[in-house]
């Protein structure tokens, strides 16, 4: 069955550090995986996706992820945080067999000014 | 585009009342999808359609829930009889296939 874990429940991180979210997943097959953003009281936003090719994805708002097959991870990262990245962020992957999407528990972001 | 847009936007109601929850997803996505979030179990699927049909209810929590969608540009999932511990964040999103889906803004759902 397709999983997605994301361990962090929180990832603190200072205004202009680098940021890392992770996330692993466990799929048969070639994953689909994408990266979404929650602000308060709003819907989830798509950020960016990796479906093939390219093993590093450039996505929304300067976010990037790479995709690495031999450890089955997908971290989202972004080179310099801002306070406005203040957000839930999601990591899922795509059942390719029917379309159903499974979603991590998500993980919260604090960038502190 | 719109994008997809859901209604009404908060709800409260009394335990026992049928609650009907609207969705209008973006024209030419052929899948739309029911999440329900809540702080305790996360974002949960309950549902999804493709080209109107529903593929996956395992999702729904019990018979009081039902979902449906009678043309490509309208669903309802409905709750009767609701109960307090239905009270949450309702999402609708849609796509166009195996790909990103778009949300909508969701549904707050108090039962009193």
């Amino acid at each position: 069955a397709q999983s997605v874990a994301q361990p962090e429940d929180q990832v603190n991180v200072a205004e202009g550090n680098p940021l890392t979210v992770k996330c692993t997943y466990s799929v048969s097959g070639n994953p689909y995986l994408f990266w979404y953003v929650q602000y308060p009281n709003r819907g989830l936003q798509f950020l960016l996706k990796y479906i093939t090719g390219d093993n590093l994805v450039k996505g929304s708002y300067g976010f990037e992820a790479e995709f690495n097959k031999s450890q089955t991870s997908f971290h989202l990262k972004k080179p310099s945080a801002l306070v406005s990245d203040s957000a839930l962020y999601f990591c899922a992957v795509v059942d390719t067999g029917g379309f159903k999407t499974i979603f991590g528990a998500g993980t919260r972001l604090f960038v502190k000014a | 585009d719109a994008g997809v847009i859901q209604s009404p936007r908060h709800e409260v109601t009394e335990m026992g009342q049928e609650v009907t929850l609207r969705c209008k997803p973006i024209s030419g996505h052929d899948y739309l999808f029911w999440y329900r979030q809540t702080m305790m179990r996360g974002l949960e699927l309950l549902i999804y359609f493709n080209n109107n049909v529903p593929i996956d209810d395992s999702g729904m929590p019990e018979d009081r829930f039902s979902a449906k969608m009678p043309n490509a540009s309208f669903s309802t999932l409905k709750i009767q009889p609701s109960e307090p511990r239905d009270s949450a964040v309702y999402f609708c999103a849609s796509s166009p296939g195996a790909q990103e889906q778009f949300f909508g803004p969701g549904t707050r759902l108090t039962v009193l």
